[in-house]
């Protein structure tokens, strides 16, 4: 069965600083993975998709790297504003399109 | 791309009463799902929406408490049946533009629900 962890649960940083999101998967048969952002009370924005054959993928300040293999995904922050102040969500896409999903990593960035 | 609005936004609703929830497509899209989101929790997928045909539940979800319809390629409805206090959740409708495992999946502003 898989299932997807993500560390930490929380975090909390000062302004300008870069920081690391962990994600890791339990089965590595994949199809791709994404990265989402919760507001509270509000539904999901998709950040990136990476695809089970790529290693990483770019969005402005965000980079999100796979390695299938280990079962890890991380999403970099860079330059982090308090903006980016949210609910950051890793989910893995399986046979059927089934979508399982981590339990999130609150952010809080301080201005 | 697609975007995905859903009505109501919130509702507050008495035990024993059922609720439908209404999630609408920008475009016509292949996939439709609904998925839970319970108070402090992650995401939990309900079922998949199949146009034309009776949605594909997940383990733990039935079609007595939550039926759902997707009569076109850009609507359906999922309906909260019988609630309790424990079906005080986020509701949130995605899709899927095309048939591949590659695309991004989107997904509706959710509905909040709150059972007394």
């Amino acid at each position: 069965k898989q299932e997807v962890t993500q560390i930490p649960a929380a975090l909390s940083v000062p302004e300008g600083e870069n920081l690391v999101l962990n994600c890791s998967f339990t089965d590595s048969a994949i199809y791709n993975l994404q990265w989402f952002r919760q507001d509270p009370g509000k539904g999901l924005t998709s950040l990136l998709l990476i695809q089970s054959s790529q290693r990483e993928q770019t969005s402005g300040r965000l980079n999100a790297s796979l390695d299938k293999s280990s079962g890890r995904s991380t999403l970099y922050i860079a330059a982090s504003q308090p903006g980016d102040s949210a609910t950051y969500l890793c989910a893995v896409i399986v046979g059927g399109f089934k979508t399982i999903f981590g339990a999130g990593t609150r952010l809080f960035v301080k201005a | 791309s697609a975007v995905i609005s859903q009505k109501p936004s919130r509702d507050i609703c008495q035990r024993g009463t059922s609720l439908t929830i209404q999630c609408q497509v920008d475009s016509q899209v292949t996939m439709m799902f609904w998925y839970r989101q319970q108070p402090g929790q992650s995401l939990t997928l309900i079922a998949t929406a199949n146009q034309g045909s009776e949605a594909t539940y997940e383990s733990g979800f039935v079609i007595d408490k939550f039926p759902i319809s997707r009569p076109n390629l850009t609507f359906s409805t999922l309906t909260v049946s019988n609630m309790s206090p424990e079906d005080s959740s986020i509701y949130l409708c995605s899709a899927v533009t095309s048939g591949s495992h590659t695309d991004t999946q989107y997904f509706g502003p959710g509905t909040r629900l709150t059972v007394l």
